[in-house]
């Protein structure tokens, strides 16, 4: 399979509790986004990297998230003091340039 | 950034041609329409892009009419694999590579 990847499908924690999310792009892809999305909503843009560099991040993007992506391949996305407002799905896409986004299955976040 | 209105709903039956209309008033001149298709605990799938008049694939088509303030996504003899929301975007590539999502069309297709 070589589309976009992310890992863990599901992940549950305590509130408080860090977790960091991975997400693997499609190979050559320059481009990798990370978007949010809760209940009855549409995903939402957090950030997005073009190789190493992170061009942009919304405002939706606390001092809490932080994201990474060291080789320009992969990247991380970790959640610190994470709270129960933080439950959603996060959604990987990635793109060559500004080329369509392909988006992987995503991680759900449950906080209790 | 061009926002897009569609139906927040839709039902069909298995065997019917679905059409679902975006309004996008504000759309500039450089941006492109794009839908995306989304199942429950999936991420949204491309479907079609479009800059004006009609675009096909093997999935679905698209009309753009010449002022470009709207476009129709069209789904032919839907089955009942089709439900999903489907969402309409403007302006790919033009907003320093985000994707801007509204809420989408929640279509509903019976047996």
């Amino acid at each position: 399979d070589t589309g976009v990847s992310q890992n863990p499908r599901h992940k549950i924690t305590k509130r408080g509790q860090n977790v960091t999310f991975r997400c693997d792009p499609i190979s050559e892809h320059n481009r990798l986004y990370w978007y949010r999305q809760t209940l009855g909503q549409g995903p939402e843009f957090l950030t997005y990297f073009q190789n190493e560099a992170q061009l942009e991040k919304s405002r939706l993007l606390s001092d809490r998230f932080s994201a990474e992506r060291p080789k320009g391949s992969f990247s991380t996305l970790e959640i610190q003091r994470t709270e129960q407002g933080d439950s959603a799905m996060y959604l990987c896409a990635s793109s060559l340039l500004s080329d369509t986004q392909y988006f992987g299955p995503g991680t759900r976040l449950t906080v209790l | 950034l061009a926002k897009t209105t569609q139906p927040i709903s839709m039902d069909s039956y298995e065997g019917q041609e679905v059409n679902i209309t975006c309004s996008h008033n504000n759309i500039a001149t450089n941006d492109y329409i794009t839908w995306y298709q989304q199942f429950p605990s999936q991420g949204p799938r491309f479907i079609i892009q479009g800059y004006k008049t009609k675009v096909t694939n093997e999935v679905a088509s698209l009309f753009i009419p010449a002022d470009r303030k709207s476009s129709t996504l069209s789904l032919p003899r839907v089955s009942l694999s089709d439900t999903a929301v489907y969402y309409c975007l403007v302006g790919v590539g033009n907003q320093g590579g985000k994707l801007i999502f509204g809420q989408g069309t929640e279509l509903s297709v019976k047996p």
